[in-house]
């Protein structure tokens, strides 16, 4: 059982530079979201998605894009990457609004320097 | 903005001690999840509670939704150094499309 998948597990990228971080779930799970977890602060919600071709911003969006063209994935972009972006990013989903239980992937370390 | 605060946000105690970690906010939420997680890890739901004043138990673990469903607790009896890591709440609104979560309670429990 794959579950939610994300790769890479770790990147370095350097001020400027763009990457995209994958997630894919097997689940048939309608929404998908990605946070990003800093020291002492828990989990802050960038963006979700609540199914295919709908994406919509969560708290700290900014700097970041998403897009959900099919139900399985949920790529997160980097568009310029900046120091601030330094953190763990999880990708989780959850079966639909009813059912808001999150499943996460292993999440992607991410160092900008 | 929801927000959910977690207390205390760090608790070390010896194995065979009881903990409470607790989780309040001026917020309703329609439902309450807590998480573990454990390091290099994404966060494993524990439980979900949804009806205020509600009980559950897992094992040595007792969760409490509160009667306005603006609050919960996390009671560990007997913790064993098994049920080390960082404890996170989070709250799901009514729309129910997007959790709000605490920002964590990292227990350590020492053998």
């Amino acid at each position: 059982n794959a579950g939610v998948t994300q790769t890479p597990k770790f990147q370095v990228l350097k001020t400027g530079q763009s990457m995209t971080l994958q997630c894919a779930q097997d689940m048939n799970h309608e929404y998908m979201s990605w946070y990003r977890q800093d020291p002492g602060m828990g989990l802050r919600l960038i963006h979700y998605s609540v199914g295919a071709g709908i994406t919509d911003q969560g708290e700290v969006p900014n700097g970041y894009n998403v897009s959900r063209s099919t139900t399985e994935d949920f790529p997160l972009r980097l568009l310029s990457a900046a120091p601030s972006q330094t953190s763990v990013y999880f990708c989780a989903s959850s079966y639909d609004r009813k059912n808001t239980e999150a499943f996460f992937g292993q999440g992607t370390r991410l160092t900008v320097v | 903005t929801q927000l959910l605060e977690q207390s205390p946000q760090f608790l070390s105690i010896q194995e065979g001690e009881n903990l409470t970690v607790y989780c309040n906010s001026s917020s309703v939420f329609s439902s309450l999840q807590w998480y573990r997680q454990e390091p290099g890890e994404g966060p494993v739901l524990l439980v979900t509670v949804v009806t205020g004043g509600e009980v559950k138990k897992l094992k040595r673990l007792t969760f409490q939704f509160g009667d306005a469903r603006k609050d919960s607790s996390l009671h560990i009896t007997a913790a064993q150094t098994g049920d080390t890591g960082l404890y996170l709440c989070a709250g799901a609104t009514a729309a129910g499309n997007k959790l709000t979560f605490g920002g964590g309670t990292r227990v350590l429990v020492k053998p």
